[in-house]
């Protein structure tokens, strides 16, 4: 149990495109997920969390208006990379709780994201 | 300010050698305390964690780690290296309880040499 999907698994794209990358618990309800960003040979940096229904709080230094995030019900949240220039090729990983046990987060396989 | 310090970016270790990953939290509220594995382009697995009890974790793989609170330290440990352990590990913390708001260490690359 506790499995997180995401797709695509890879993306490329042209500079100024808008991408988006989807995030789901495939059997449980996540009443939170969370977005991280991994740069090469770097930890993972907290972008954004959010519930279901409401608005994403976003950790400081985040462009809200850049990375929009959607979590529109209790298994989908997504994550739309506006206008997307090559500084925004990274490694986004998404996790989830609300699977048991409840004090854990559950990580998806993550989205290569190359902007050329 | 909490923080989480793994020490050793990179560790390099035999087939069938003991492997040890340091980790060090900062904080003045009850950790809970986790050991994630990722491995190349891919998301990150859960090893094992600490919430309450026990403080000696067995997790997957063969992997351990012992919650030492006069130390601060949660370190990973297998006794015996194989190939297939080679990848980066991440030390990550909550504290007071939250569910969310995990803070994660850097990262330690572990090699396994034949």
């Amino acid at each position: 149990g506790a499995v997180v999907s995401q797709h695509p698994s890879r993306v490329i794209c042209k500079s100024g495109t808008s991408v988006k990358i989807e995030c789901r618990s495939l059997d449980f309800q996540a009443t939170t997920m969370f977005w991280y960003r991994q740069f090469p040979k770097q930890s993972l940096m907290l972008m954004a969390t959010s519930n279901e229904g409401s608005k994403a709080t976003y950790e400081q230094g985040v462009e809200k208006d850049k990375f929009l995030i959607n979590h529109a019900s209790l298994t989908l949240s997504t994550l739309t990379v506006t206008s997307a220039h090559p500084e925004d090729s990274s490694f986004y990983i998404c996790s989830a709780i609300g699977g048991e046990p409840t004090d854990t987060q559950y990580f998806g396989p993550g989205t290569r994201l190359t902007v050329l | 300010a909490q923080s989480v310090t793994q020490l050793g970016s990179h560790v390099s270790v035999s087939e069938g050698a003991l492997v040890l990953l340091r980790c060090n939290y900062s904080s003045s509220v009850p950790p809970y305390l986790f050991w994630y594995v990722q491995y190349p382009n891919q998301g990150l697995q859960l090893l094992l964690k600490y919430t309450t009890g026990a403080t000696l974790v067995k997790g997957i793989n063969g992997f351990e780690a012992e919650f030492k609170k006069s130390e601060t330290s949660f370190h990973l440990t297998k006794p015996s290296a194989h190939m297939s352990d080679a990848a980066e590990y991440f030390c990550a913390v909550t504290f007071g309880g939250s569910q969310g708001n995990l803070i994660f260490g850097k990262g330690t690359k572990l090699s396994v040499k034949p």
